[in-house]
């Protein structure tokens, strides 16, 4: 059962544009939504993360907005660089779960300098 | 240590052959998680230790697969009589508490 569904699967944009990922989920029990940026060879690394009685979260270039009715949320990526050309993952849990993830398929995006 | 520590690397094995893999988590960290990465896909849970506690092996994939952390600190994993269809990456996650958590770098398990 795919419970997060993670879209585009690949991206490319020029240095400066904005990428915009988008993630869909079912289980209207997920109340944690972390993204994470994993490198060729390394571990996923926590980006942002927000929570549903928020609609948009920022931390510096990035941008997490939350659709609460239609269960969906994007990640959003100012300015962007090549050093961000990575794969990113959404994911999805429940505070009842201890903190077990759901992801999504993954986007990989590359940056044009 | 600085981070979560996973080892080996790479790892080939024979098929039918068992293999063990090693992670250290960050110091004093209560949460482990072990997650299963096929090639171009997301990672999917295996299972979650609270200290030494094993509280959910639901992901793991078949009775072939163990897990334990005897200490409440490293971890092992263990795949008996390896197939093909085990090759993937295996990461290691760690955390105080249950959100925020650290990925290791993992290790690549090839089964030929």
């Amino acid at each position: 059962q795919q419970q997060v569904k993670q879209s585009p699967q690949s991206l490319i944009v020029q240095k400066g544009g904005i990428p915009i990922i988008n993630c869909a989920y079912e289980n209207t029990a997920f109340d944690y939504f972390p993204w994470y940026q994993q490198f060729p060879g390394k571990g996923p690394a926590l980006l942002i993360a927000i929570r549903p009685d928020v609609s948009e979260k920022k931390e510096g270039r990035f941008t997490i907005s939350f659709n609460k009715s239609a269960k969906q949320f994007s990640l959003h990526i100012m300015d962007s660089q090549p050093g961000d050309s990575a794969t990113y993952f959404c994911a999805a849990s429940r505070g009842s779960s201890y903190g077990k993830l759901t992801f999504g398929q993954g986007t990989i995006l590359t940056v044009h300098p | 240590g600085a981070g979560v520590s996973q080892s080996p690397r790479y790892k080939v094995a024979k098929r039918g052959q068992d293999v063990a893999l090693r992670c250290d988590p960050i110091s004093g960290h209560v949460s482990l998680f072990w997650y299963q990465q096929a090639l171009g896909q997301g990672p999917e849970f295996l299972t979650y230790f609270q200290n030494e506690a094993q509280l959910d092996k639901s992901g793991l994939p078949s009775d072939r697969f163990f897990a334990e952390r005897p200490e409440g600190s490293v971890s092992t994993l263990k795949i008996q009589r390896t197939q093909q269809e085990d090759s993937a990456v295996y990461l290691c996650a760690s955390s105080l508490l249950w959100d925020g958590y650290t990925f290791g770098s993992g290790t690549r398990l090839t089964v030929v």
